[in-house]
């Protein structure tokens, strides 16, 4: 099967903890995407990546960290910087740059105990 | 309807109807549109785009129309079913610094009755 599988479903993080949301397709997509969203609202851009081993700011980049050492993996580290994480974050790639059409993956919620 | 940046409105249907999901968007150099179905706790599917030299398409169930003149997109899905219940987002890709950055509105709830 191709697509885009996100990992874990559930997270909980402590206060002042770092915590990874995991995020890999396999549809050859140059393009990747993370998304925040909170309860009725919207997707608001954290970080996108057009390449490997490059990757730009969205909105809302403070408080996060991503990196892109392979194609398919965009994986999203959520700093103690983000005073306000508790959210459902989506991951989302796209081929031939950014003009195509995005498949997201099934979401991570973050949860902070 | 909607518009990107306002709140989520809720639109009720009986299972049967036809149901005709709207939003305006900002960017008049906004050239590719795309909507999207989100159910409850998973992730956006795409649904059915658009570019802008077209005024209408359609799919399965479900047509997309456009009116650049207003900015204005639709969604609409005929002969609804309680599985099309979900919240609705359209999505706006405009240039920015030579790259197409999507811009998603706050979304439409579906809530379809049997």
């Amino acid at each position: 099967d191709g697509g885009i599988t996100q990992s874990p479903k559930y997270l909980f993080r402590k206060e002042g903890q770092n915590v990874t949301l995991s995020c890999e397709q396999n549809l050859n997509h140059d393009a990747m995407y993370w998304y925040r969203q909170d309860p009725g609202q919207g997707l608001r851009l954290i970080y996108y990546s057009q390449i490997v081993n490059d990757f730009q700011k969205g909105d809302i980049a403070e408080g996060y960290s991503v990196s892109r050492e392979k194609k398919e993996s965009f994986p999203l580290t959520v700093t103690s910087a983000q005073k306000n994480p508790t959210a459902f974050y989506l991951c989302a790639s796209s081929d031939r740059g950014l003009r195509e059409t995005q498949y997201f993956g099934p979401g991570t919620r973050l949860l902070v105990l | 309807g909607e518009s990107v940046g306002l709140h989520l409105p809720t639109l009720s249907v009986q299972e049967g109807d036809n149901s005709i999901i709207n939003c305006a968007y900002s960017n008049s150099a906004s050239d590719y549109f795309i909507w999207y179905k989100q159910e409850s706790g998973k992730g956006p599917q795409f649904i059915i785009d658009i570019r802008s030299n077209m005024d209408k398409r359609q799919g399965q169930r479900v047509t997309v129309l456009l009116n650049k003149t207003v900015k204005h997109l639709s969604l609409q899905i005929a002969a609804t079913q309680p599985g099309d219940s979900a919240v609705y987002f359209c999505a706006e890709n405009m240039a920015s610094g030579g790259s197409y950055i999507p811009t998603f509105g706050r979304g439409t709830s579906l809530i379809v009755h049997p």
